[in-house]
């Protein structure tokens, strides 16, 4: 059974400051999605992951995957109140598209 | 504009009553999803189908039951055997066996089912 594992749940975190999401996953897979959620509304696909060593950049957040590790990692640089969500990594665990989600970071970017 | 939508918003139920939740897509998209969210988690899949009249079981299917008559609509009935049915439910869709390299689930809006 694949798990899915997003640490930390929860990060408060100063304008300008720069973190790091990580999401570590149980098998082998060589597709990863990131998702942002605002409060009560639905998921916004912000990257897809498609083979190791994959890296992408979207603003101030940049997305990595590294398949042997099984690890993928969301880069926060310079964060703004408006980054303030909740963020989710979802792994592919076979090949029609099956996502297994971790549990979520709910990221608070305070001014 | 492409797109899935979701209806009702918001839906309450009584103990022992049956309710459906409506999903529909117009991304002519062959795959469609239905996941759960209970607060402060991340989602579970109820069932997904990867071809009209076809679907399958997700990890919590029990209580919970679906059709695919056609590609664009993908109902859930959550019956009266789901015994924790309040949350927030989410129907996705998306191209079948990741065809392009760019492909993601889509999500719709939601539905916020409470059991009263």
């Amino acid at each position: 059974e694949l798990k899915v594992e997003q640490n930390p749940l929860f990060l408060s975190m100063q304008e300008g400051k720069n973190y790091t999401i990580y999401c570590n996953y149980s098998t082998t897979s060589d597709r990863l999605y990131w998702y942002r959620q605002d409060p009560g509304k639905s998921l916004e696909s912000l990257f897809v992951l498609l083979s190791n060593g994959a890296v992408k950049q979207e603003g101030r957040l940049m997305a990595s995957l590294d398949t042997k590790a099984r690890l993928s990692t969301l880069h926060i640089t310079a964060a703004v109140h408006d980054l303030s969500a909740t963020y989710f990594c979802a792994v592919e665990y076979n090949a029609g598209n099956m996502l297994t989600f971790g549990g979520g970071t709910r990221l608070m970017v305070k001014p | 504009d492409g797109g899935i939508t979701q209806s009702p918003k918001y839906l309450f139920r009584k103990e022992g009553q049956n309710v459906t939740l409506s999903c529909e897509q117009n991304l002519n998209h062959d795959a469609m999803y239905w996941y759960r969210q209970d607060p402060g988690q991340g989602l579970r899949l109820i069932y997904y189908s990867q071809i009209v009249n076809d679907f399958q079981k997700g990890d919590i299917a029990e209580g919970y039951s679906v059709s695919r008559e056609k590609k664009e609509s993908f109902p859930l009935t959550v019956t009266s055997a789901q015994k924790n049915p309040t949350a927030f439910y989410l129907c996705a869709s998306s191209l079948p066996g990741l065809a392009v390299s760019t492909d993601t689930q889509y999500f719709g809006p939601g539905t916020r089912l409470t059991v009263l």
